[in-house]
């Protein structure tokens, strides 16, 4: 399995500033994704990460709003802007090797709560 | 849109009963299947998974059982233990193409054991 590290594990941020996650993997992995779960609920994909290129968004996620790097095959990071309340969720890293018995593995979550 | 749903949003037992969490989804093409447990404040944890061409596969003191015909996902436990209480998760995937990898999660069932 791979080792999914996530930072901060936790923020509380205020209104209309904005949050910067990030992931690092153990190991060189073919995907990246990174999910949202809101208090309560299950988890929705926000993107595909895409390493040296654009990530992919879900329908109702916008680039402006969540703006995605993924420079290289072990790191990833999704920045959440111009925060609102509504944002308040745990965000999720999530990491797949690829291949014929691939494994999708999560990190441990960032809880962002914003005031 | 596909989703994917659980008939029962908790269930209690007490320890060393036998649990079955069950799950529904409704995209036929759904070739990948995974069961996932998260505890309080940490990421999903991979429990078992199975492939659309098998309708069972046991794992430690876990079973996974898919019914194609209905569209339904099970989850057995084994002599179930209080750390098992946890919120389970089943999970779909649709292979190839623009799916690869993504994960449509279902809403989650809360276990409860007791001693």
């Amino acid at each position: 399995s791979a080792v999914i590290s996530q930072k901060p594990s936790r923020d509380i941020c205020q209104r209309g500033t904005s949050l910067t996650i990030q992931c690092q993997v153990d190991s060189q992995v073919t995907m990246m994704f990174w999910y949202r779960q809101q208090p309560g609920q299950s988890l929705t994909l926000i993107a595909t990460a895409n390493q040296g290129s654009e990530a992919t968004y879900e329908s109702g996620f916008v680039i402006d709003k969540f703006p995605i790097s993924r420079p290289n095959l072990t790191f990833s990071t999704l920045t959440v802007s111009n925060m609102s309340p509504e944002d308040s969720s745990i965000y999720l890293c999530s990491a797949m090797r690829g291949g014929v018995d691939e494994k999708l593995f999560f990190g441990s979550g960032t809880q962002l709560s914003v005031l | 849109g596909e989703s994917v749903g659980l008939h029962l949003p908790t269930l209690s037992v007490q320890e060393g009963d036998n649990s079955i969490i069950n799950c529904a989804y409704s995209n036929s093409a759904s070739d990948y299947f995974i069961w996932y447990k998260q505890e309080s404040g940490k990421g999903p944890q991979f429990i078992i998974d199975i492939r659309s061409n098998m309708d069972k596969r046991q794992g430690q003191r876990v079973t996974v059982l898919l019914n194609k015909t209905v569209k339904h996902l099970s989850l057995q436990i084994a002599a179930t233990q209080p750390g098992d209480s946890a919120v389970y998760f089943c999970a779909e995937i649709l292979a190839g193409g623009t799916s690869y990898g993504k994960l449509t999660f279902g809403q989650g069932t809360i276990l409860t054991v007791h001693p």
